[in-house]
C-alpha cells in the first residue's frame, strides 16, 4: 500500500479536463510545498511535469497544472489529447526518515 | 546534456547480490543528492534509497534497510546501489534519479531519471 493515495484510473475524452488527486498527511503533502508530479509512458522513465505543488518545468505544456488543498494535491490536465494517455505519479517530501513518499500511480485513458 | 546511465542489472538467484551503477554526465554531480527508485513489473514507482551530495548521509526504505547500501564516488561521477539478500519482491526496473539543485539550494523533485536497469530475482 502506497503512502500517498491516488485513484487507480481516470479517463476523459479529447478536449475535456481531468483531475487526479493525491492524498497524504500533514507530515508530507499538507505540511510542505514539495509535491511533484511525473508522467510515465510504458517502458519509459518518468518525466517531471509539476514541481513544488504548482510549478511547471520549462517545456511542459500549460495544459498541466497543480494545486493543493489541505492534505490533498491535485493534477489537472485540460484540453485532453491522445498523447496524454500515460501513468501519473505524485511524490512528496516527508518528514519521515525515508525523505520521500510516493503515490501508487494513476492510469489516464483518453477515450 | 544531462545523462544518467544505469548498469549492472541482470538475473540473480534469491539470496544473491548485485551491484548497480549509475554513471552521470553533463552536470556537476557533486552538487546533487541522488536517489534510487524501483518499479516492479506492472506496478508503481517505489522509493528505495537516497544519498546526499557529499555521500555522508544515506536513507533507505524499510523494505531494503539492512540489505541494500547506497554510495557514490564524486570523483568518478557515479552512484552505486549494492543489493544483498535479494528476494523475488526486489525484482523490477531500478532507476537512478537526480534531485534538483538551483541557485545553491537543494530542491525536492527529481528533474532527471536514468533509463533504468532491470533486476530479475529467480531461481
Amino acid at each position: 500500500q502506497s503512502a500517498l493515495t491516488q485513484p487507480a484510473s481516470v479517463s476523459g475524452s479529447p478536449g475535456q479536463s481531468i483531475t487526479i488527486s493525491c492524498t497524504g498527511t500533514s507530515s508530507d503533502v499538507g505540511g510542505y510545498n514539495f509535491v511533484s508530479w511525473y508522467q510515465q509512458y510504458p517502458g519509459k522513465a518518468p518525466k517531471l511535469i509539476i514541481f513544488d505543488v504548482s510549478n511547471r518545468p520549462s517545456g511542459i505544456s500549460n495544459r498541466f497544472s497543480g494545486s493543493r488543498s489541505g492534505n490533498t494535491a491535485s493534477l489537472t490536465i485540460s484540453g485532453l489529447q491522445a498523447e496524454d494517455e500515460a501513468d501519473y505519479y505524485c511524490i512528496s517530501y516527508t518528514s519521515a526518515s525515508t525523505l520521500r513518499v510516493f503515490g501508487g500511480g494513476t492510469k489516464l485513458t483518453v477515450l | 546534456e544531462v545523462q544518467l546511465v544505469e548498469s549492472g542489472g541482470g538475473l540473480v538467484q534469491p539470496g544473491g547480490s548485485l551491484r548497480l551503477s549509475c554513471a552521470a554526465s553533463g552536470f556537476t554531480f557533486s552538487n546533487h543528492p541522488m536517489h534510487w527508485v524501483r518499479q516492479a513489473p506492472g506496478k508503481g514507482l517505489e522509493y528505495v534509497s537516497a544519498i546526499n551530495s557529499k555521500g555522508v548521509n544515506t536513507y533507505y526504505a524499510n523494505s531494503v534497510k539492512g540489505r541494500f547500501t547506497i554510495s557514490r564516488d564524486n570523483s568518478k561521477n557515479t552512484l552505486f546501489l549494492q543489493m544483498g539478500s535479494l528476494r523475488p519482491e526486489d525484482m523490477g526496473v531500478y532507476y537512478c534519479a537526480r534531485v534538483g539543485y538551483d541557485s545553491g539550494s537543494i530542491q525536492y523533485y527529481y528533474d532527471y531519471w536514468g533509463q533504468g536497469a532491470l533486476v530479475t530475482v529467480s531461481s
